[in-house]
């Protein structure tokens, strides 16, 4: 059994601040773990991925994510945001022929 | 390569009528899913196929829907009848083969609305 879990619905950070998004995970094997986002209207596009190799992973547009197996997170940071971000951000945990997305965080930019 | 490439890009429609949505995946690819997203329940797989054969169709909602896929380089979900309920954003996503490991390329959508 595998389930993922984003910890916050909505996040908003002015921008050039730091972007956090939470990300918890439970699997029964050992898992895959990628990061999505979707901009308004458009469909989902693939940030970074995790496939047990190095722990830092480092994706699109400054984004990274740490793979964390003792805290079961794969959280999503980036130095800096731009109005760009803006956008929704999906969590997936995958393992055994099964996909699991998280309900999705919006990340609103302030100017 | 085109990408997946979704047909058609929105769909109004009035209830009780058929729907029929379609999927062409990218080339080579070996695993097809369908997905609904709306903003009550967000992002649903629906179904997904493995080298043309239904894997799991455990996100059907209910006997008014079905997924084809005929050979590897078309995939139809159909809707018949349909009802209000089913207005969403329909996605087909492609994959390489292992699924565990490759990421997932997305179609633009459908956009469905039954009126």
């Amino acid at each position: 059994a595998q389930s993922v879990t984003q910890l916050d619905s909505h996040v908003s950070v002015s921008e050039g601040t730091p972007v956090l998004l939470r990300c918890n995970y439970s699997s029964s094997y050992s898992p895959s773990l990628f990061w999505y986002v979707q901009h308004p209207n458009k469909g989902l596009q693939l940030l970074l991925k995790y496939t047990s190799a190095a722990t830092l992973v480092k994706g699109i547009n400054g984004f990274e994510a740490e793979f964390k197996k003792s805290e079961t997170s794969f959280h999503l940071t980036k130095p800096s945001a731009h109005m760009s971000d803006a956008a929704e951000y999906f969590c997936v945990v995958s393992g055994n022929e099964k996909l699991t997305f998280g309900t999705g965080t919006r990340l609103t930019i302030i100017p | 390569d085109a990408g997946v490439i979704q047909s058609p890009r929105h769909e109004v429609t009035e209830m009780g009528q058929e729907v029929t949505l379609r999927c062409k995946p990218i080339s080579g690819h070996d695993y097809l899913f369908w997905y609904r997203q709306t903003m009550m329940r967000g992002l649903e797989l629906l179904i997904y196929f493995n080298n043309n054969v239904p894997i799991d169709d455990s996100g059907m909602p209910e006997d008014r829907f079905s997924a084809k896929m005929p050979n590897a380089s078309f995939s139809t979900l159909k809707i018949q009848p349909s009802e209000p309920r089913d207005s969403a954003v329909y996605f087909c996503a492609s994959s390489l083969m292992p699924l565990e490991v490759n990421e997932q390329f997305f179609g633009p959508g459908t956009r469905l609305t039954v009126l």
